[in-house]
């Protein structure tokens, strides 16, 4: 099977801008979570999607925002972009329950 | 301005020794804990995980101990490898098929040939 896949690997934007990042979970799989890792932070939770739904969201604005579709492909969504929101996005696919399996993360630098 | 780190806890282990790598929870609900292996440039890895209605667990070369009395987790490494060498984080879920996991801030473990 192949593994959870994530688009762009490197974005650059500046800040003001919103950009959108995309994950692919693994075939079957049909939750999807999003983290953010930071130096000062370390990984934190973002939300979960599963059948399109969100069920869960972690401590962070609402101009952190996603979506999932009918095929579980998940995109997230930060908008009005700050310098603080340069992180390793990182998109995580499961089935109910079980353990998650991660994808290489998307590096977003804010300048 | 400046931006401060969260300093890594290092765990520096020669090669073939055993590791361990430690681990306090605080969520007295959480019923499921795992332990991720990050290396640089990748995304964290699973390694193996635990039920709260279990105290030891075994994978290949790696164990887990949970002790839930004073909430706490380790992962026991056999035979440390070179390959070894990366951030580990032990993570957290509560009860419910809920994904919302929540990441200790990770121990760095360096092997030293």
């Amino acid at each position: 099977k192949a593994g959870v896949t994530q688009t762009p690997r490197y974005l650059i934007k500046t800040r003001g801008q919103q950009v959108t990042l995309s994950c692919s979970p693994i075939s079957g799989h049909r939750s999807v979570s999003w983290y953010q890792q930071t130096p000062g932070q370390g990984l934190q939770f973002l939300f979960e999607y599963f059948s399109e739904t969100q069920r869960n969201k972690g401590n962070f604005p609402g101009r952190f925002s996603g979506r999932q579709f009918s095929n579980s492909r998940s995109e997230m969504n930060v908008s009005t972009l700050e310098l603080g929101d340069s992180a390793l996005y990182l998109c995580a696919s499961g089935q109910q329950g079980y353990e998650q399996y991660f994808g290489p993360g998307t590096r977003l630098t804010v300048t | 301005g400046e931006s401060v780190g969260l300093h890594l806890p290092t765990l520096s282990v020669q090669e073939g020794d055993n590791s361990i790598i430690n681990c306090a929870y605080s969520n007295s609900a959480s019923d499921y804990f795992i332990w991720y292996k990050q290396e640089s440039g990748k995304g964290p890895q699973f390694i193996i995980d635990i039920r709260s209605n279990m105290d030891k667990r075994q994978g290949q070369r790696v164990t887990v101990l949970l002790n839930k009395t004073v909430k706490h987790l380790s992962l026991q490494i056999a035979a440390t490898q070179p390959g070894d060498s990366a951030v580990y984080f032990c993570a957290e879920k509560s009860a419910g098929g809920y994904q919302k996991v929540t990441f200790g801030i990770g121990t760095k473990l360096q092997v030293i040939p």
